[in-house]
C-alpha cells in the first residue's frame, strides 16, 4: 500500500562516472513519468512509459541517458558519463492509467555531480 | 520550453491572509493540475480541474480556469504557516499525456 519509492535519495559522484537511479511505482500503475528538477526550477518532462507501449523518450537531453521499465513496474534511470550539468533532483511518478488521472510522485533522487 | 508560467514567481503573506498564484498556458488542454512542493522534493496533488469547467473547491482551496485566456488561478484562503511551499500548475496537451509543469510559484507564509 505504499506510494511511489525511489533509491537512493542522494547521490554524488564523480564526473564521468555511470550512475543508476531507481523507482518503484505504485502496484498497478500502468503509467509511470521521469522529470527532472534543476534548483529553483520547474519539472521537466524526461521518459513516459505506458503499459507495453514504446516509450516516450523525446525528453532525454542526451544519449548518455536511458530509462528502461521491466515487467511494467520497477523502473531505473541510467545516466552514463555523468556531467556537471546533470545535478538535479529527480522525480518520478506514477498514475494508474489515463492522461487525467492524479500523478503521485516519489520524494525523488538529489543527484550531485563533482 | 515550459507551456505553464506561474506569477508571481514568489509570494510572501502573513498567516490568515488569501494567497493567490496564477498559471499561463499555451496550448489547448484537457486538464489542468495544480501540485505542491515542500523543500524541493517529491510533488502532492491538489486539485485538478478539467477544461469545461469553471471552478472547483477543495477545502481551503478554489481553483479558477479560463480557457479563453489560457489561464488559471489558485487561491489559498486563510492561509497557514504549513502552507509554506512550492506551488505547480501542470498542463496537458489535448490528446496527450505529456504533463508540462510550470516553474512555481514560491509561498512562504509568515506566523
Amino acid at each position: 500500500g505504499a506510494g511511489v519509492s525511489q533509491s537512493p535519495s542522494n547521490k554524488v559522484t564523480e564526473k564521468g562516472k555511470d550512475v543508476e537511479l531507481r523507482c518503484d511505482p505504485i502496484s498497478g500503475h500502468t503509467a509511470l513519468y521521469w522529470y527532472r528538477q534543476s534548483l529553483g526550477q520547474g519539472l521537466e518532462f524526461l521518459i513516459y512509459f505506458q503499459g507495453n507501449s514504446a516509450p516516450d523518450k523525446s525528453g532525454l537531453p542526451s544519449d548518455r541517458f536511458s530509462a528502461e521499465r521491466t515487467g511494467g513496474s520497477v523502473s531505473t534511470l541510467t545516466i552514463q558519463r555523468t556531467q556537471q550539468e546533470d545535478s538535479a533532483v529527480y522525480l518520478c511518478a506514477s498514475l494508474a492509467g489515463t492522461s487525467t488521472d492524479t500523478q503521485y510522485f516519489g520524494p525523488g533522487t538529489r543527484l550531485t555531480v563533482l | 520550453s515550459q507551456q505553464g508560467e506561474e506569477d508571481p514567481q514568489a509570494l510572501s503573506i502573513q498567516e490568515g491572509e488569501n494567497a493567490t498564484m496564477n498559471c499561463s498556458y499555451k496550448t489547448s488542454i484537457n486538464n489542468l493540475q495544480w501540485y505542491r512542493q515542500n523543500s524541493g522534493r517529491g510533488l502532492v496533488h491538489l486539485i485538478l480541474i478539467r477544461s469545461n469547467e469553471r471552478e472547483k473547491h477543495s477545502g481551503r482551496l478554489r481553483v479558477t480556469l479560463d480557457t479563453s485566456k489560457k489561464s488559471s488561478s489558485l487561491l489559498i484562503t486563510a492561509s497557514r504557516a504549513a502552507d509554506t511551499a512550492s506551488y505547480f500548475c501542470a498542463t496537458d496537451s489535448s490528446g496527450t499525456y505529456k504533463y508540462i509543469f510550470g516553474t512555481g510559484t514560491r509561498l512562504k507564509v509568515l506566523a
